[in-house]
């Protein structure tokens, strides 16, 4: 079955940075394109889609230049740098794969909370 | 990129109806035919229940059925059980090649 495991998460401070993996299994990662989405109490808000071979990325607007996804096919892991991390920024971050235009199945998210 | 409107909060006794709207704009709700939703009970990761607007994944109850008219969509559950309170959130693709959620709808079985 599908497995999507994230890692990563924990306090930091504002400014500082952070780097989330979601190790995947039970599918074919190589082919697959993924998605990172976050949430804070009550609201779900997308993050970032990476193609399957990591040629094309999309961000939301209030990540764009600070967060970067990336992807390791060779061991079937996503990951998304975070820099000049914000509190906005503190949220359940959840990976989850790309089927069409939505979100198929999903980890179980890692907590990120940004306070000084 | 601004989240789609959903109500906060709907309710209903078992055995009846409930529908959740989904507010959008021409960017998306509108333009595209790409409206999913999710269904989250608490402390778990969303699931997966309704894509393209009505189309539902192997495995999720008939009970859950998707439409849209014009820039808004809505998820109907009929025949409604405990087991179907959590919140709802609902998803369209962009112009934007993006995504964007919905505030979410918490549903209160009686």
């Amino acid at each position: 079955q599908v497995q999507l495991v994230e890692s990563g998460g924990g306090v930091v401070q504002p400014g500082r940075s952070l780097r989330l993996s979601c190790a995947a299994s039970g599918f074919s990662f190589t082919s697959s394109g993924m998605h990172w989405v976050r949430q804070a109490p009550g609201k779900l808000e997308w993050v970032a889609l990476i193609s399957y071979d990591e040629s094309t990325k999309y961000y939301a607007d209030s990540v764009k230049g600070r967060f970067n996804i990336s992807r390791d096919n060779s061991k079937n892991t996503l990951y998304l740098q975070m820099n000049s991390l914000r509190p906005e920024d503190t949220a359940v971050y959840y990976c989850a794969t790309d089927w069409g235009h939505y979100f198929r199945y999903w980890g179980q998210g890692t907590l990120v909370s940004v306070s000084s | 990129q601004s989240a789609l409107t959903q109500p906060a909060s709907v309710s209903g006794s078992p055995g009846q109806s409930i529908t959740i709207s989904c507010v959008g704009t021409s960017s998306d709700v509108d333009f595209y035919n790409y409206v999913s939703w999710y269904q989250q009970h608490p402390g778990r990761a969303p699931k997966f229940i309704i894509y393209d607007v009505t189309n539902r994944p192997s495995g999720v109850s008939s009970r859950f059925s998707g439409s849209k008219s014009g820039n808004t969509a809505s998820l109907t559950i009929s025949g409604l059980q405990a087991e179907d309170e959590a919140d709802y959130y609902c998803s369209s693709y962009t112009s934007s090649t993006t995504r964007v959620f919905g505030g979410g709808t918490k549903l209160t079985v009686l």
